[in-house]
């Protein structure tokens, strides 16, 4: 059974600190990692993705991606009252066999307190 | 350009009712996926298709669950008969083989389903 661990939260923040979501996973052969944010009540939306060890950075997000250690995390710097929502982590199992599946992790339900 | 449309946004029926639930992906998309969301499990992939052509239906729950894709534009994910434990949010995403990076999935807005 491949995984994607997150910390399910709440994690709470001031407004203007460094919020910094965490996910693992098990499947040592996956390339891919994709954060999406979710609204309460609303779909999943693709914020960031990325496929090499090392840093990736958009706007105030940052992802970072450590495949040594199955890690990847998303950094939300500077962060907002309209940041709350909850943070999924997801991964593209078995890339080798074509398979375009993603696997999520339960999501960090991120809070920030103005 | 219009994102993946999903009818209906909210669907409350009686246990042992046929349930349709219907999706249009992204114009030119060749993989669409059905999801199911609860608190417990979370976001659950229960089938996907590439090309029209089911792919991978191993996290369907049971037998009522039926999905069908006639064209490339449409797809339906069918409950019968429906259960009180299939209350939940049901996602379709879509996402192109082509696009650079690749294996992005786009949702639409999902489908609320109650069954009382």
């Amino acid at each position: 059974q491949k995984e994607v661990e997150q910390n399910s939260g709440p994690l709470s923040v001031p407004e203007g600190a460094i919020a910094s979501l965490n996910c693992t996973y098990s499947d040592r052969g996956s390339q891919s990692f994709f954060w999406y944010r979710q609204y309460s009540g609303k779909s999943p939306e693709l914020i960031m993705s990325i496929y090499s060890n090392g840093d990736k950075e958009d706007g105030r997000f940052t992802a970072q991606l450590n495949k040594a250690s199955q890690y990847v995390s998303l950094l939300i710097r500077d962060s907002q009252p309209s940041d709350s929502a909850t943070y999924l982590c997801a991964v593209n199992v078995s890339p080798g066999a074509g398979s375009y599946q993603l696997t999520f992790g339960k999501g960090t339900k991120l809070s920030v307190i103005p | 350009d219009a994102g993946v449309i999903q009818s209906p946004r909210h669907e409350v029926t009686e246990m042992g009712q046929e349930v349709t639930l219907r999706c249009k992906p992204i114009s030119g998309h060749d993989y669409l996926f059905w999801y199911r969301q609860t608190m417990m499990r979370g976001l659950e992939l229960l089938i996907y298709f590439n090309n029209n052509v089911p792919i991978d239906d191993s996290g369907m729950p049971e037998d009522r669950f039926s999905a069908k894709m006639p064209n490339a534009s449409f797809s339906t994910l069918k409950i019968q008969p429906s259960e009180p434990r299939d209350s939940a949010v049901y996602f379709c995403a879509s996402s192109y083989s082509g696009q650079i990076p690749p294996y992005e999935q786009y949702f639409g807005p999902g489908t609320r389903l109650t069954v009382t």
